[in-house]
């Protein structure tokens, strides 16, 4: 089983719809979670990070982690067209030892006008 | 200008040529890594240096060589590649490798091509 599951879509939506994207993952140890948003032909860039359950909004964005079930999810209200790109889900366990972010395929979002 | 900055952004060598990719980051960061990204395919680990020490080789093949001079700068040296090799080089920093400062930040990469 591979430690981060991510659908990778395509997923495709009109204008202004509420986003729902999601990630599951089977580590329990993870404990730091992020989202990347990465347009075609560019680096991924980061756009939300949170520690702990619950939800943690930006803006549009809200992250949301629930680690009883190992789910994460990233959810984008007012979708705009500028959105389309791929989201990208991470994450990794916080140790001073040291740990490299586990990273799932991403999903294709397109939102149409 | 960006946080991690990356050339060339494309690259296309014969599979006997030898390149190298550069990456200079301008965040103070003390941990750098390079990240392969194929289609369908999770991003893949390649390197990661901390203070100028690589920390992590994830079984790459040696036709791939890392060197970080300094904190700020990490380079790919490519050598007797293959086809299968071509895909979207991405460096990345982050403040540390460790505890809670492992948040990285990508450059726009390098893609590559292999013929």
């Amino acid at each position: 089983q591979k430690e981060v599951e991510q659908d990778p879509g395509p997923l495709s939506v009109p204008e202004g719809a509420i986003v729902s994207l999601n990630c599951t993952y089977s580590n329990s140890a993870f404990q730091y979670f992020m989202w990347y948003r990465q347009y075609s032909r560019k680096g991924p860039e980061l756009l939300m990070y949170t520690y702990s359950s619950g939800n943690k909004e930006d803006g549009r964005f809200t992250a949301q982690v629930d680690k009883s079930s190992k789910y994460i999810s990233l959810f984008i209200r007012d979708s705009q067209p500028s959105d389309s790109a791929t989201y990208l889900c991470a994450m990794t366990r916080i140790s001073n030892s040291g740990y490299a972010l586990n990273f799932g395929k991403g999903t294709s979002l397109l939102v149409t006008p | 200008e960006t946080g991690v900055t990356q050339t060339p952004r494309h690259l296309v060598m014969g599979m006997t040529n030898k390149k190298s990719l550069k990456c200079e980051q301008h965040l103070g960061h003390n941990a750098m890594y390079w990240y392969k990204q194929s289609a369908k395919k999770p991003l893949e680990l390649m390197f990661v240096y901390s203070l100028e020490e690589r920390v992590e080789n994830n079984s790459v093949p040696s036709r791939f060589s890392p060197e970080c001079p300094n904190s700020s700068h990490l380079f790919l040296h490519l050598h007797t590649l293959q086809p299968e090799d071509s895909a979207l080089y991405l460096c990345a920093s982050s403040q540390s490798f460790k505890g809670t400062g492992n948040t990285i930040y990508f450059g726009e990469g390098s893609w590559l091509t292999v013929v």
